[in-house]
């Protein structure tokens, strides 16, 4: 299956501590996309990350690959209540496969 | 705002009824999508229009009708649609694949359609 799964599929933590989530893929990964995407509202890209990297950063969010595992993680540092979403990986060049997502729910 | 607009927001209608969904791209993008999302179920992606034609059509049901007149606006005509096509209905634009591989895509902010 192309599809890519996202786990765990529901994380819930308190504000400020760090929420990590996982995708892995059957197919082979080339890039990968992660995005957020509110209660019944589109996708927001977060971060893309090429297959030749490892690791890469934005603001509070940490993306590793690994592609020997055919996998990634997102890391999410200080969480905020406005983090509480769902987040989506997307096997980018994989016709957008997306996985069920990882429904995050920050408590204040 | 990712430039990419949906209209109408929220939609009711019979199963009898005929209505079209309305995606519009500010973004200069070339490639242009309609995705479903079910309760609980992953993004299903439906049509792929690239340079104002359609490129993908993933075996969506005939009563799903799509149209891309340009390539900023995308519309999804509906007619005798079933209670089981309640869903939110995502447009997204793209610029078209370049070395065999799409680009980031800009979603909307989805259209939520109830099918009674």
């Amino acid at each position: 299956s192309q599809q890519g799964e996202e786990d765990p599929q529901a994380l819930s933590i308190q504000e400020g501590e760090n929420a990590t989530m996982n995708c892995s893929y059957k197919t082979s990964i080339n890039n990968l996309q992660w995005y957020r995407q509110n209660s019944g509202r589109g996708l927001v890209h977060l971060i893309l990350i090429r297959s030749n990297e490892r690791e890469k950063h934005s603001g509070r969010l940490r993306v590793t690959l690994d592609t020997s595992k055919k996998s990634s993680s997102l890391l999410i540092t200080a969480s905020r209540a406005a983090d509480t979403a769902s987040y989506f990986c997307d096997n980018y060049g994989q016709n957008f496969v997306f996985g069920p997502g990882t429904r995050l729910s920050v408590l204040p | 705002e990712t430039g990419v607009t949906q209209t109408p927001r929220h939609l009711v209608m019979g199963m009898t009824n005929k209505k079209s969904l309305k995606c519009e791209q500010h973004l200069g993008h070339n490639a242009m999508y309609w995705y479903k999302q079910s309760a609980k179920k992953p993004l299903e992606l439906m049509f792929v229009y690239s340079l104002e034609e359609r490129v993908e059509n993933n075996s969506v049901p005939s009563r799903f009708s799509p149209e891309c007149p340009n390539s900023s606006h995308l519309f999804l005509h509906l007619h005798t649609l079933q209670p089981e096509d309640s869903a939110l209905y995502l447009c997204a634009s793209s610029q078209d694949r370049s070395g065999g591989h799409y680009n980031e895509q800009f979603f909307g902010p989805g259209t939520r359609l109830t099918v009674l």
